[in-house]
């Protein structure tokens, strides 16, 4: 089984400043991570995923993420907030075997960015 | 290269009618899944289809169904629907399932009243 936990439903940052989106995740076997975004009446859209390479892992619109396993951590971060980063931002886990085929969801994170 | 294609975008319908919604995976993907999105539940899975084969189905009672055709197109029902089921259902497809990248549609929008 697996499930995932974001800290804070809701993240507000000033404009230029850094973005913590936080992601602790709980597995049986070796997980599958991801980061998604979704715009207002949108789809999600990938931002980076983890596979079992790199623990840092680089994703779109400068967004990147590290894997510790020892903190069961995901947690995703920008160096500078942009406007344009202003959305909900979910982190999701899959297993990385068996016959799970699925992606678990945490509840989201809606961040938003002051000018 | 085209994306997932969901339609309709909205829907309207009347406590205890039932709905079809369908969704085009991008080209050579053959595996699709169904995510429900609501406030108070988040993102919850619905089932997943390979090959025209579901292969893990969650926790939801048995009025909403799936298929998916040869083509790799799918469908989900929901018969006898409920004000609960109000919602956006939003499709994923990807070559092998959650594991590889997945790409989700634009969903569908269902309002029951």
């Amino acid at each position: 089984a697996q499930s995932v936990t974001q800290l804070g439903s809701h993240v507000s940052v000033s404009e230029g400043a850094l973005v913590l989106l936080r992601c602790n995740y709980s597995s049986s076997v070796p997980p599958y991570l991801f980061w998604y975004v979704q715009y207002p009446n949108q789809g999600l859209q990938l931002l980076l995923k983890y596979t079992s390479a790199a623990t840092l892992v680089k994703g779109i619109n400068g967004f990147e993420a590290e894997f510790k396993k020892s903190e069961t951590s995901f947690h995703l971060t920008k160096p500078s907030a942009h406007m344009s980063d202003a959305a909900e931002y979910f982190c999701a886990v899959s297993l990385s075997g068996g016959s799970n085929y699925k992606l678990t969801f945490g509840k989201g994170t809606l961040l938003t960015v002051n000018p | 290269k085209a994306g997932v294609t969901q339609t309709p975008r909205y829907l309207i319908k009347t406590r205890g009618q039932q709905v079809t919604l369908s969704c085009s995976p991008i080209s050579g993907h053959r595996s699709v899944s169904w995510y429900q999105q609501t406030p108070g539940q988040g993102l919850q899975f619905l089932f997943e289809y390979f090959s025209e084969t579901q292969r893990n189905k969650g926790n939801f009672p048995g009025r909403f169904s799936g298929r998916q055709f040869s083509n790799s197109r799918s469908e989900m029902n929901v018969s006898t629907l409920e004000l609960g089921d109000s919602a956006l259902y939003l499709c994923a497809s990807s070559r092998q399932g959650a594991q590889t990248e997945a790409f989700f549609g634009q969903g569908t929008r269902l309002t029951v009243v």
